[in-house]
């Protein structure tokens, strides 16, 4: 297996353009999450889905974050409009299931860049 | 919610020095699971801890969790430029996410 896909690696944008970012999670992985890093926040969870379904997005920032997944392969994390603030580096994870038995796959990750 | 402190915040040492971070909870926790972040890569899972006082070894890593598994801590033993990174303790929250510290950056000096 490839492990986690995520794409872009890479995007800088402008202040008030919409960014979406997407994620191939593990094949079989029933869970996946969306995290944000930052020097000053760390690792943050935004929000998590089981077998698609979000099921905890506490840790989204604001009305501007949306995140989907329409199918087992595929989810995508949107920021509309995106700010300065949302400089990042975005990581999506994906596991069988939940702590304790089972350790989460990270992605390479998307950094993002909001001029 | 629940929340870890992860000290030192930083760590230098020489090649060949050992190297401890700490994991702290004012509450009792659960489980908890550690990860290494290379520089400019993504979090790797190393190990999970669930058992009060249980210690585990891989190679020059030893991990603790705490009698009261309200702390635990990663040990390296004779540090190597390869263990360079930063590493965090993620505890497992209530619903079975995790809760990832601060992090500890090491960096080892050859």
């Amino acid at each position: 297996d490839a492990g986690v896909i995520q794409s872009p690696r890479h995007e800088v944008t402008e202040m008030g353009q919409e960014v979406t970012l997407r994620c191939k999670p593990i094949s079989g992985h029933d869970y996946l999450f969306w995290y944000r890093q930052t020097m000053m926040r760390g690792l943050e969870l935004l929000i998590y889905f089981n077998n698609n379904v979000p099921i905890d997005d506490s840790g989204m920032p604001e009305d501007r974050f949306s995140a989907k997944m329409p199918n087992a392969s595929f989810s995508t994390l949107k920021i509309q409009p995106s700010e300065p603030r949302d400089s990042a580096v975005y990581f999506c994870a994906s596991s069988l299931g939940l702590a304790p038995y089972n350790e989460q796959f990270f992605g390479p990750g998307t950094r993002l860049t909001v001029l | 919610g629940q929340q870890v402190m992860q000290i030192p915040q930083y760590q230098h040492v020489q090649e060949g020095e050992d190297f401890t971070t700490y994991c702290n909870s004012s509450t009792t926790l659960s489980n908890i699971q550690w990860y290494k972040q290379r520089p400019g890569g993504h979090p790797v899972f190393l190990i999970q801890l669930v058992k009060s006082g249980e210690v585990k070894k891989q190679k020059r890593l030893t991990f603790q969790f705490g009698e009261a598994k309200k702390n635990s801590s990663l040990h390296i033993t004779a540090t190597q430029t390869t263990d360079v990174g930063t590493y965090f303790c993620a505890p497992g929250g209530s619903q079975g996410n995790l809760i990832f510290g601060k992090g500890t950056k090491l960096s080892v000096k050859p």
